[in-house]
């Protein structure tokens, strides 16, 4: 299968700073891309959706100011939490989708999140 | 009412024992099936997917869905330590795996030496 990687796996901020993951596919092209986060002992939420070089479509709820999307490469997509509040803390998990070479999604290792 | 229901659990039990995990579903759109598995801090692993009614065998891995009863398992055959983690079922409306998926709850799974 393919491999899809998260940096940073841990993050910890202050209240009130910004915070960048990215979610990167290493050996393939994602023509779309996908934000969970996922609370303690509790299921994957689907934040937003995203497709190269158009703008993510997000889930009721999400906010879109607060949780900045960029999809601007094929293997490249970025979540940017700003102005993080303790409310934010949680596992973030993204997943990548190459339509033309796999059926399935595949995920990445996660990145926690913890704001103080 | 949730779209997918998942018992969270915790399951115990001992190895080599077959383990039975179940979800329950109210949407009819729902027509593509996965199980997937989570160790702690870790990312979901995809473990089987189906998208029709009936079993699907892979290894010590049986997926069986019945759409007539919105309900879909997984068994785990001879169960190793290594199995123990976290199941989530999960689900997609239509057929392509581009899309939303939709996660239970997940089971958490302990199989006992």
């Amino acid at each position: 299968g393919a491999v899809v990687s998260q940096h940073p796996s841990r993050v910890i901020c202050k209240s009130g700073t910004s915070v960048k993951i990215e979610c990167r596919s290493l050996d393939f092209q994602a023509t779309t891309m996908f934000w969970y986060r996922q609370f303690p002992k509790k299921s994957l939420m689907l934040m937003a959706t995203s497709n190269e070089g158009s703008k993510a479509t997000y889930e009721q709820g999400v906010e879109k100011d607060k949780f900045l999307i960029n999809h601007a490469s094929l293997t490249l997509s970025t979540l940017t939490v700003t102005s993080a509040h303790p409310e934010d803390s949680s596992f973030y998990i993204c997943s990548a989708h190459a339509r033309d070479r796999y059926n399935e999604q595949f995920f990445g290792p996660g990145t926690r999140l913890t704001v103080l | 009412q949730k779209e997918v229901e998942q018992d969270p659990g915790p399951l115990s039990v001992p190895e080599g024992a077959i383990v039975s995990l179940n979800c329950t579903y109210s949407n009819s759109a729902f027509q593509y099936f996965m199980w997937y598995r989570q160790y702690s801090r870790k990312g979901p692993e995809l473990l089987m997917y189906t998208y029709s009614s009936g079993n699907k065998e892979d290894g010590r891995f049986t997926a069986q869905v019945d759409k007539s009863s919105k309900y879909i398992s997984l068994f785990i055959r001879d169960s190793q330590p290594s199995d123990s983690a976290t199941y989530l079922c999960a689900m997609i409306p239509g057929y392509s795996s581009a899309s939303k998926i939709i996660f239970g709850s997940g089971t958490r799974l302990s199989i006992r030496p």
